[in-house]
């Protein structure tokens, strides 16, 4: 099973509300992703959790925040999003982090609009 | 620095035609790996193939085939017969700390 996750499929959030979107997998893997897609255009990094540990962020805005309360879950918190923020955003998980073979399975996704 | 390109943007063909999609790399590893995503319209992106640097055998899986040249940076993707469901946007990726895709090619297959 190659399964992840995602909750909400759709959310549409003003610029001054908090909100969370969820990703969930039970294929044992240590490492974990978030990535923000916009329309016509390839997904970019955003984070990684490795072993449940931040590892990497992408020069993020702060107004993203992830979070990995354990190895199978993955959280990322918003808070005072702009318009230009409105984009798929995508959770992946893989078996093991950096080692450059690993394979990431991908979510179907959070369709944010920010308003 | 890694980097992929998709060199075509669109591909439209009618149903049962064969399509090839183009993939080029650059990388100075030596170990390295590519892979093959799917992203339909649901959005979700489906993981299709992972090939390794010193695997150079074409590699078949029903009507997906692959052509891995080493020697000239490709790593080319042919759907033959094409499907109406094969409709979606192919990604191509290049693996080292973290995933460098291309810009993707979308392919639309008409009825």
């Amino acid at each position: 099973d190659t399964e992840v996750t995602q909750t909400p499929k759709h959310l549409v959030m003003g610029m001054t509300n908090k909100k969370s979107l969820k990703c969930e997998q039970h294929m044992g893997h240590r490492a974990m992703y978030w990535y923000k897609q916009k329309a016509k255009k390839p997904p970019e990094l955003m984070f990684v959790y490795s072993y449940e540990k931040l590892s990497i962020n992408e020069s993020v805005p702060s107004r993203f925040s992830p979070e990995c309360p354990n190895s199978s879950l993955l959280n990322l918190h918003l808070h005072a999003l702009q318009p230009e923020d409105s984009a798929l955003y995508l959770c992946a998980s893989s078996q093991e982090p950096g080692t450059g073979q690993e394979t990431q399975y991908f979510g179907p996704g959070t369709r944010l609009l920010v308003l | 620095a890694q980097k992929v390109t998709q060199a075509q943007t669109e591909i439209s063909v009618v149903e049962k035609e064969d399509v090839t999609l183009d993939c080029v790399y650059e990388t100075r590893d030596t170990t390295y790996y590519l892979f093959w995503y799917k992203q339909p319209p649901s959005g979700e992106l489906v993981f299709l193939i992972r090939r390794n640097s010193f695997d150079e055998q074409n590699e078949i899986s029903g009507r997906y085939s692959w052509n891995f040249q080493k020697s000239t940076s490709s790593f080319n993707f042919t759907i033959t017969a094409s499907q109406v469901v094969d409709s979606a946007v192919y990604f191509c990726a290049l693996n080292d700390y973290k995933l460098s895709f291309g810009a993707g090619t979308t392919v639309t297959v008409r009825a």
